[in-house]
């Protein structure tokens, strides 16, 4: 596509509940990221693909926290029994590959509110 | 631990002066420096990259980079309303981890 598509834009999610947030990159970019940024705070990484690699998940904050990427394209991250601090605006983002001077390009963002 | 220092502001200019915004970062190894800009309640937008020491041109913002005392800088001349924005500096190492370093961001206004 023309660009990073995110869906749904705004989740609102009883405490406890699963969700799941989509991220379709652009088309050829075999990096994708998924951040994430609560309100009025920086961008905190979460987890990472290149390729066929495995995945870097350092930044996933708990096990609660998933994400999977199928065939190199669109991704979904997966958030059990959900609490009221994963509140905040999913981000996710695509590049060429995994060069340090690829620059991002960011989705719209899933702002997820946890009731 | 890599770190990305920005002022976190508002830095607030008239309309029609010169914005500059400054990063520092704390990887010596740092090869690779973007400026991303934030409108409120938008994501971030990918307005310059920069790898080589000096200055990087492009339209009414220039990208400066000074490896030796490891900062950054953006300026944006003939600053514009439409300019606000939260300005956020991310800087990236030559191997190992493709995750670049982000800052928590400046705050910009440009009041007419």
């Amino acid at each position: 596509g023309a660009g990073v598509s995110q869906s749904p834009s705004n989740k609102v999610t009883e405490k406890g509940k699963d969700v799941e947030l989509r991220c379709d990159p652009i088309s050829g970019h075999t990096a994708l990221y998924w951040y994430r940024q609560s309100l009025g705070q920086g961008l905190e990484f979460l987890i990472y693909f290149q390729g066929n690699s495995a995945p870097d998940k350092s930044g996933l904050p708990s096990d609660r926290f998933s994400a999977e990427r199928t065939g190199g394209s669109v991704s979904t991250l997966t958030i059990q029994r959900t609490q009221q601090e994963d509140s905040a605006v999913y981000l996710c983002a695509s590049s060429p590959g995994s060069q340090s001077n690829y620059g991002y390009t960011f989705g719209s963002g899933t702002r997820l509110t946890v009731v | 631990q890599k770190e990305v220092e920005q002022n976190s502001g508002p830095l607030s200019v008239p309309e029609g002066a010169i914005a500059s915004l400054n990063c520092t970062y704390s990887d010596r190894v740092s090869q690779s420096f973007f400026w991303y800009r934030q409108y409120s309640g938008k994501s971030p937008e990918l307005i310059m990259s920069i790898y080589s020491n000096g200055d990087k041109e492009d339209g009414r913002f220039t990208a400066q980079l000074n490896k030796a005392s490891q900062y950054v800088s953006l300026l944006i001349r003939d600053s514009q309303p439409s300019d606000s924005a939260t300005y956020l500096c991310a800087v990236n190492s030559a191997g190992g981890s493709y995750i670049p370093t982000f800052g928590r961001g400046t705050s910009l206004i440009v009041h007419p």
